[in-house]
């Protein structure tokens, strides 16, 4: 979808460090999500914000944090303390009714060297 | 939180062939959506059903959304290569979405 853009596309994470993954939308949406993926797997939430300064967590929301301090960005740091972070990370955006899709970015993939 | 359970996990089909998938919860849902993320891309809407024993047609797609609102297929037509891909249904209250585990459909030309 070509409003909302992720980046990088491709990112390798040493041992101990923290990465942050960008998400920007210009779909002037409500809320945001980050899910990751992994191979041969369905998505799964880690993080979702209905409104700027608010957040609340997902299902697998332990060793990430996020904030939202505009509307339009929601970046996902991927903390040390996540130990198995390779996986393809997906950012949505939707509007604030119920029955309006999500709509994706690309996507980014990261990598443990 | 509520669990939508999809089946076949993978499916195989000659070019031609019919496909279906199949997504069930234990609990009425309030509508169900459905996404295809082609490989090494991003999903992407194809539908959304809302009342009980909808029926909805996108060319040789048809989606139904069962009586008592607890389930909800996908059909296929005449399968081509483009229709490659995982298909995930999808059912989530206001904001928060939880995706089935998908259906990996690929077609042998």
């Amino acid at each position: 979808d070509g409003g909302i853009t992720q980046s990088p596309k491709y990112l390798f994470r040493k041992e101990g460090q923290n990465v942050t993954l960008s998400c920007e939308q210009n779909l002037n949406h409500d809320a945001m999500y980050w899910y990751r993926q992994d191979p041969g797997q369905g998505l799964r939430l880690i993080y979702y914000s209905q409104i700027v300064n608010d957040f609340q967590k997902g299902d697998i929301a332990e060793g990430y944090s996020v904030s939202r301090e505009k509307k339009e960005s929601f970046p996902l740091t991927v903390t040390s303390a996540q130990k198995n972070p390779t996986a393809f990370y997906l950012c949505a955006s939707k509007l604030r009714d119920r029955n309006q899709p999500q709509h994706f970015g690309d996507g980014t993939r990261l990598s443990i060297l | 939180g509520q669990q939508v359970m999809q089946i076949p996990q993978y499916q195989h089909v000659q070019e031609g062939e019919d496909f279906t998938t199949y997504c069930n919860s234990s609990t009425t849902l309030s509508n169900i959506q459905w996404y295809k993320q082609r490989p090494g891309g991003h999903p992407v809407f194809l539908i959304q059903l809302v009342k009980s024993g909808e029926v909805k047609k996108q060319k040789r797609l048809t989606f139904q959304f069962g009586e008592a609102k607890k389930n909800s297929s996908l059909h296929i037509t005449a399968t081509q290569t483009t229709d490659v891909g995982t298909y995930f249904c999808v059912q989530g209250s206001n904001y928060k979405l939880t995706f089935g585990k998908g259906t990996l459909l690929t077609v042998n030309p």
